[in-house]
């Protein structure tokens, strides 16, 4: 069975541009979810993804917006990258909505 | 709301000590609870969880019991090895449309052998 993925494993990025981050969730999982952990501090819930639709968001702005494919893989967009958006991005799949959530092993992203 | 408070780090052991990482949670409902270690410049991995009051999870000698009555889900290991050097998170599961973890600050712990 394989785990969580995620991709790239590092990204670099100058503010203003935009980004796009990739996950493929464990087989059999239909719910990702979309963490953000700065340095230092616990991970953040962005948003969530059950059968293709978002059905929950944190406190994160709309430049933040993310897409649920029919596989179940998901994908994370930043628009107008800030410098306080530097941080490990982690995805979590779960095999249904409100089962324990598994992580991928991030995508560092750094903005310059 | 919902929040997780953990044990301010760093801790620092040695070989084969006794390990303790506070975790105590404000929460309405009665949530799942969890406990997840990051190893360094890796993800979260799923260490141990209970669902419910009186739960014991437990996992490669880890341990932690869902204590209503003190919101609290301490995390406890007898003897820890050097490759348990790692950051601990406290986490609770927050049902309100999305289903999301609410995750501590997070506790660095180092073993020296």
């Amino acid at each position: 069975e394989t785990g969580v993925t995620q991709s790239p494993t590092h990204l670099i990025k100058t503010r203003g541009q935009q980004v796009t981050l990739r996950c493929s969730s464990q087989s059999g999982h239909n719910t990702v979810s979309w963490y953000q952990q700065a340095l230092g501090q616990g991970p953040q819930f962005i948003f969530q993804y059950y059968r293709e639709e978002e059905n929950g968001r944190g406190n994160f702005p709309p430049r933040f917006s993310g897409l649920q494919f029919p596989n179940y893989s998901s994908e994370l967009n930043v628009n107008a990258l800030e410098l306080d958006d530097s941080a490990l991005y982690l995805c979590a799949s779960s095999s249904y909505f409100g089962e324990t959530q598994y992580f991928g092993p991030g995508t560092r992203l750094l903005v310059l | 709301g919902n929040s997780v408070t953990q044990m301010e780090g760093p801790v620092t052991l040695s070989e084969e000590a006794f390990l303790t990482i506070n975790c105590t949670y404000t929460a309405t409902g009665y949530p799942s609870l969890f406990w997840y270690v990051q190893y360094p410049g890796e993800g979260l991995q799923l260490l141990l969880k209970a669902t419910k009051a009186d739960d014991k999870g437990s996992n490669k000698g880890f341990e932690a019991t869902y204590r209503k009555e003190t919101t609290s889900f301490h995390l406890e290991k007898g003897s820890v090895q050097v490759s348990d050097s790692a950051v601990y998170f406290c986490a609770l599961n927050v049902i309100q449309g999305a289903q999301k973890l609410v995750f501590g600050q997070g506790t660095r712990l180092t073993i020296n052998p």
